[in-house]
């Protein structure tokens, strides 16, 4: 069974750095595309970036470039997301989401990142 | 960019109802759209994917349609588990870019 389990949320000051991390199970990480998605709270989804099979390719969304760095390990089976210069419209739960060629089939549970002071 | 315009925001219907969403594209996305369902406090769940297929293990009374700038997902008859907020998601290919709907929140009557 697949299975994407998120850590790092927490509570930051705007301006600072946080860094996400996600461990994935069940399936062979090196074949998929992975990506991070996000909710602000009471708000609709929001992709944020992917990043392709061996790292070699990474996007983002428009709101975050320049400030967030989306990596992998395929050695470790676990996806990143380096937030730097937080501001408080990027307080959302994060997820981690399988895909992001064409589609997000698998999901973790998300982890929580506010930013205030 | 990509506009998804998803309606309506909130719908509430009976048990047994069909029951439609749409989403619009601000252009041409030939079958590049997928469709989730979100429970409360929980992960968005794939139901279809490239318009119309059914992702494995969802219910056939889920389904998708549409290509180009109109699509519709459609409940055949609503069951209870059913309420959610359900999201189109559209992508682009080059690059793979995505943008997701403003949701539809459905409820029981």
């Amino acid at each position: 069974e697949v299975y994407l389990v998120e850590s790092g949320g927490a509570l930051v000051q705007p301006g600072g750095s946080l860094r996400l991390s996600c461990a994935a199970s069940g399936f062979s990480f090196s074949d998929y595309w992975m990506s991070w998605v996000r909710q602000a709270p009471g708000k609709g989804l929001e992709w944020v970036a992917n990043i392709k099979v061996d790292g070699s390719e990474k996007y983002y969304v428009d709101s975050v470039k320049g400030r967030f760095t989306i990596s992998r390990d395929n050695a470790k089976n676990s996806l990143y997301l380096q937030m730097n210069s937080l501001r408080a419209d990027d307080t959302a739960v994060y997820y981690c989401a399988r895909g992001g060629r064409y589609r997000f089939d698998y999901w973790g549970q998300g982890t929580l990142v506010t930013v205030s002071s | 960019d990509i506009q998804m315009t998803q309606s309506p925001s909130s719908l509430s219907a009976s048990v047994g109802d069909r029951v439609t969403i749409t989403c619009q594209a601000s252009q041409d996305i030939r079958k590049y759209l997928n469709w989730y369902q979100q429970k409360p406090g929980k992960a968005p769940k794939l139901l279809i994917y490239d318009a119309s297929t059914l992702q494995t293990g969802v219910p056939s009374r889920f389904s998708g349609s549409g290509s180009g700038t109109d699509f519709t997902f459609t409940i055949s008859s609503l069951q209870p588990e059913d309420i959610a907020t359900y999201y189109c998601q559209q992508y682009d290919n080059v690059p793979p870019r995505h943008t997701f709907g403003q949701g539809t929140k459905l409820d029981i009557k």
